[in-house]
């Protein structure tokens, strides 16, 4: 079954204080790996895709990586507008799922001045 | 910029009355999605259109019907609302090839 599995649930950092958010993954094809920033009671807002093992992205303070199993983004020196909800999701190559995103439940991260 | 848009923010309802969430999008995507997102379960797909007058069920239909007329508007109706129906509700488009998605802001229904 494919499926997205993202840790810790919740983070909290100090300002300043670089981190990884993890993103594990089961698929038996992947077309495109996803994340999203998702501010309180807003929809969430594209970052990035990844593609293929070994690529990352890179935007600001984040850079996303990918491997054939997992996915991390990291965060370099967070600031407190770096608060925020961040989903990971997955688009299957096979199969009847490959119309949709499967969507993990999300890293609450809170950076504290 | 893709921009999507949802008819309301926030709507309150009571059991049994007939809920309809709109949602337009401006940039001529083939696809548009209607998601719930609960805590703890994170954001599940209840309808897709690929095309105008074209829909298939995502993983929670029950409940719901959509309706898609126009190319940039995905209609989400809830026949008969009941409280279990009380969540965000979340529209995204996508262009026919490409992978990403782009969301609305999403409407938080209470369902009393």
């Amino acid at each position: 079954e494919d499926q997205v599995t993202q840790s810790p649930e919740a983070l909290r950092l100090q300002e300043g204080e670089s981190s990884s958010l993890n993103c594990s993954y089961t698929v038996s094809g992947l077309r495109g790996l996803f994340w999203y920033r998702q501010d309180p009671g807003k929809g969430p807002e594209f970052l990035f895709t990844l593609y293929s093992a070994g690529e990352e992205k890179e935007k600001e303070r984040l850079k996303a990586t990918l491997t054939k199993k997992e996915s991390f983004l990291h965060i370099t020196a967070p600031k407190p507008e770096d608060s925020a909800t961040y989903l990971c999701a997955i688009r299957p190559l096979f199969g009847g799922a490959t119309n949709k995103l499967i969507f993990g439940t999300g890293t609450l991260l809170a950076v504290q001045p | 910029d893709v921009k999507v848009t949802q008819s309301s923010r926030y709507l309150v309802k009571r059991t049994g009355e007939k809920v309809f969430l709109e949602c337009v999008q401006d940039m001529d995507h083939e696809n548009m999605f209607w998601y719930r997102q609960d805590p703890g379960l994170g954001l599940r797909l209840i309808y897709f259109s690929y095309d105008v007058k074209m829909k298939e069920k995502g993983d929670i239909p029950e409940g719901y019907s959509v309706s898609r007329e126009k190319k940039e508007r995905f209609s989400l109706i809830l026949e008969s609302a009941s409280t279990n129906q009380t969540s965000m509700y979340l529209c995204a488009s996508r262009p026919g090839l490409a992978n990403e998605q782009y969301f609305g802001p999403g409407t938080r229904l209470t369902v009393t």
